[in-house]
């Protein structure tokens, strides 16, 4: 397993367009993050899923956001009518499940997927 | 209340010398776990070091440390023997409970190896 991989790395689109991503976790990980990165700033918390379900959505998930896992293996997260202010980069991580300790929680990120919307 | 802190935007240091950067957080909940990650240029997280609430030692993995302060929520990452390839973003992270879902990030710190 080569790790988490995300495609496309680069997006740029205009204004209004719809953006689909790809993440692809660590195969034996059953959770999934989505998180955003703007300049100069840490990631944000999107969303998570463990396995298929969804498990939990932040704020900052408009109703143009939406993200699924079917079969609990890649991920999408696609974005409808994209603003200027979508523009970022878009990092997913993918983790084991698992009670404690640091091999347990460790989030594994892939290289992310920069969006540009002009 | 911003649940993790890192005050330090940007940090200078000398090839071979040691550098802290600081992490501070806030929590009440008694198990969280504390972590850093490694950002370069390239964008990829790269994982460096985690600590865990109850754990009675500080944590090591080769030249990081993690100067963890309890009482002081604290949780400083040490560099040791900088090298040019630590030039980065550095983010302290910290998840909630035992099995949290959500890991909260600062705004992390960049850090120059001069040589």
């Amino acid at each position: 397993d080569t790790g988490v991989s995300q495609d496309p790395r680069h997006k740029i689109t205009k204004r209004g367009q719809n953006v689909t991503f790809r993440c692809d976790p660590i195969s034996e990980h059953n959770r999934l993050y989505w998180y955003r990165q703007t300049l100069g700033q840490g990631p944000e918390f999107l969303t998570y899923f463990q396995n298929e379900a969804q498990l939990e959505k932040s704020r900052l998930l408009s109703d143009r956001f939406s993200a699924e896992r079917p079969k609990g293996s890649f991920s999408t997260l696609e974005i409808q009518r994209t603003e200027q202010g979508d523009s970022a980069m878009y990092l997913c991580a993918s983790s084991p499940t698992g009670t404690g300790g640091s091999g347990a929680n460790v989030l594994t990120f892939g290289a992310g997927s920069r969006l540009t919307v002009l | 209340a911003q649940k993790i802190t890192q005050t330090q935007p940007g940090m200078f240091v000398q090839e071979k010398e040691a550098v802290t950067l600081d992490c501070t957080y806030d929590t009440s909940d008694p198990s969280y776990g504390l972590f850093w990650y490694k950002q370069p240029s390239s964008g990829e997280m790269i994982f460096l070091i985690y600590q865990g609430s109850y754990d009675q030692q500080n944590a090591t993995e080769g030249r990081y440390s993690l100067n963890f302060q309890k009482a002081r929520k604290s949780a400083n990452l040490v560099i040791s023997a900088s090298q040019l390839g630590d030039s980065a973003m550095y983010f302290c992270a910290m998840r909630e409970g035992n099995t949290g879902n959500q890991f909260y990030f600062g705004t992390g710190t960049s850090l120059t190896v001069i040589p």
